[in-house]
């Protein structure tokens, strides 16, 4: 069954510092895969997603993240976070053919101004 | 707001009583999806639905556990006989599925579930 791991649980970075949240998966084939940010008090909102083609693919709030087919992983970056960012990051991957999302535990991302 | 909503946000229940959740999914959307999400987790399936078939269920849906969606808009969530290992963040999501096999789902902001 697929599983998605996300290794960093818990990220404190200071305005302006690059981030990249890690994550993989571990079932192969066609995949789709997203990038969900939960901010404090808010719901699930979608970051980005890839589905084919160009495997850097460019979301919301200038996140980008990247799928590498050979490591199944999609990392997530951002060159310069804002205190803003603050909030939880979920990796998710869709099999196609499969309905349902897995997601990963989530990174808690705290950005200090 | 044309988004997923959920009702109740918060659901404060003694164990052994049943409770009823209600999602309304993003307007044409065909398919809907609940989830379960319980502290430092995320978000787990338990079930979807393509307009009013219930195609898949988790094997985390136990038997206390019932969804519907009768006219392919609206779905419930009933838990029966409730337990302290239930509460939850229960969510639900929507999306749409065309002609194409690109499928984004949309989610709600949940309902929080705390059996005492």
């Amino acid at each position: 069954a697929q599983s998605v791991s996300q290794h960093n649980h818990h990220v404190i970075l200071s305005e302006a510092a690059s981030l990249e949240l890690g994550c993989n998966y571990s079932y192969g084939g066609t995949v789709n895969l997203f990038w969900y940010v939960q901010y404090p008090g808010q719901h699930l909102q979608l970051l980005l997603k890839y589905f084919s083609g160009d495997p850097l693919v460019k979301g919301i709030k200038g996140f980008e993240a990247e799928f590498i087919k050979s490591k199944f992983s999609f990392n997530l970056r951002k060159p310069s976070v804002q205190w803003s960012d603050t909030a939880e990051y979920f990796c998710a991957v869709l099999n196609t053919g499969f309905q349902k999302l897995v997601f990963g535990t989530g990174t808690r991302l705290l950005v200090s101004p | 707001d044309t988004g997923v909503s959920q009702d109740p946000r918060h659901k404060i229940t003694k164990r052994g009583q049943n409770v009823t959740f209600r999602c309304d999914p993003i307007s044409e959307h065909n398919r809907l999806y609940w989830y379960r999400q319980t502290l430092g987790q995320g978000p787990e399936f338990l079930t979807y639905f393509q307009n009013e078939a219930q195609l898949e269920k988790s094997r985390l849906l136990s038997d206390r556990f019932s969804a519907e969606r009768p006219k392919g808009s609206f779905s419930t969530l009933e838990i029966q006989r409730t337990e302290q290992g239930d509460s939850a963040m229960y969510l639900c999501a929507s999306s749409f599925t065309g002609t194409l096999t690109q499928e984004t789902q949309y989610f709600g902001p949940g309902t929080r579930l705390l059996v005492l």
